[in-house]
């Protein structure tokens, strides 16, 4: 079990706006930036949001993401077919020295 | 333009040994912090461990469930990075992606490989 939380599974249909949460502690979340990944079948990850809510180059606007306290969330609007995925969370975690990731959510787009 | 490219992946039988690389190129590999994050079929993503940069003396840092058996090691005259897995159990059976930041100031993983399947199993 990862030590940042998120739900297993999140689902909507198409132009619908979903979010995705991510649960942690003052050592990782609470301390740290947090980051978001896309992982589509049989590929790497790759970066959607960074240092909490920017977007790298590419990446739609209607990617945005948000923190608060030790608690983060990722906001899908306009949600379309391609955007069928599992994302992930990450951050560092001060107590274990080390990376951190959520234990990924499955978006299904209805 | 940025690429790596991981290879060595395949089949090691339980408490055998395996030396991943990570070849690299678009980027001076000196520069840069470069970690390893692996994915069990059907799992989430787990990171492995990094390789500091130069400027931090190429410290290590590990994640507990490697630590001891798995080393990080470089050689930027190659432009290569390594994982030495050893006493492997069939928990660590994943895909294994190597990534780096998008520049030597930044903490977080933008560039990553197509990963190397490693299977452990008699």
């Amino acid at each position: 079990q990862s030590v940042v939380t998120q739900p297993p599974s999140a689902s909507g249909t198409p132009g619908q706006r979903v979010t995705i949460s991510c649960s942690g502690s003052n050592s990782n979340i609470g301390s740290n930036n947090i980051y978001w990944y896309q992982q589509l079948p049989g590929t790497a990850p790759k970066l959607l949001i960074y240092k909490n809510d920017q977007r790298p180059s590419g990446v739609p606007d209607r990617f945005s993401g948000s923190k608060s306290g030790t608690s983060a969330s990722l906001a899908i609007s306009g949600l379309r077919s391609e955007d069928e995925a599992d994302y992930y969370c990450s951050t560092w975690d001060n107590s274990l020295t080390g990376r951190v990731f959520g234990g990924g959510t499955k978006l299904t787009v209805l | 333009e940025v690429q790596l490219v991981e290879s060595g992946g395949g089949l090691v039988q339980p408490g055998g040994s395996l030396r991943l690389s990570c070849a690299v190129s678009g980027f001076i590999l000196s520069d840069h912090y470069m970690d390893w994050v692996r994915q069990a079929p059907g799992k989430g993503l787990e990171w492995v461990g990094r390789s500091k940069n130069e400027a931090n003396s190429y410290t290590t840092q590990y994640a507990a469930s490697v630590k001891g058996r798995f080393t990080i090691s470089r050689d930027d005259s190659t432009n290569s990075l390594y994982l030495q897995m050893n006493s492997l159990a069939t928990e660590d059976t994943a895909v294994y992606y190597c990534a780096t930041p998008p520049s030597p100031s930044e903490g977080y993983l933008y560039y990553w490989g197509q990963g190397t399947l490693v299977t452990v199993s008699s």
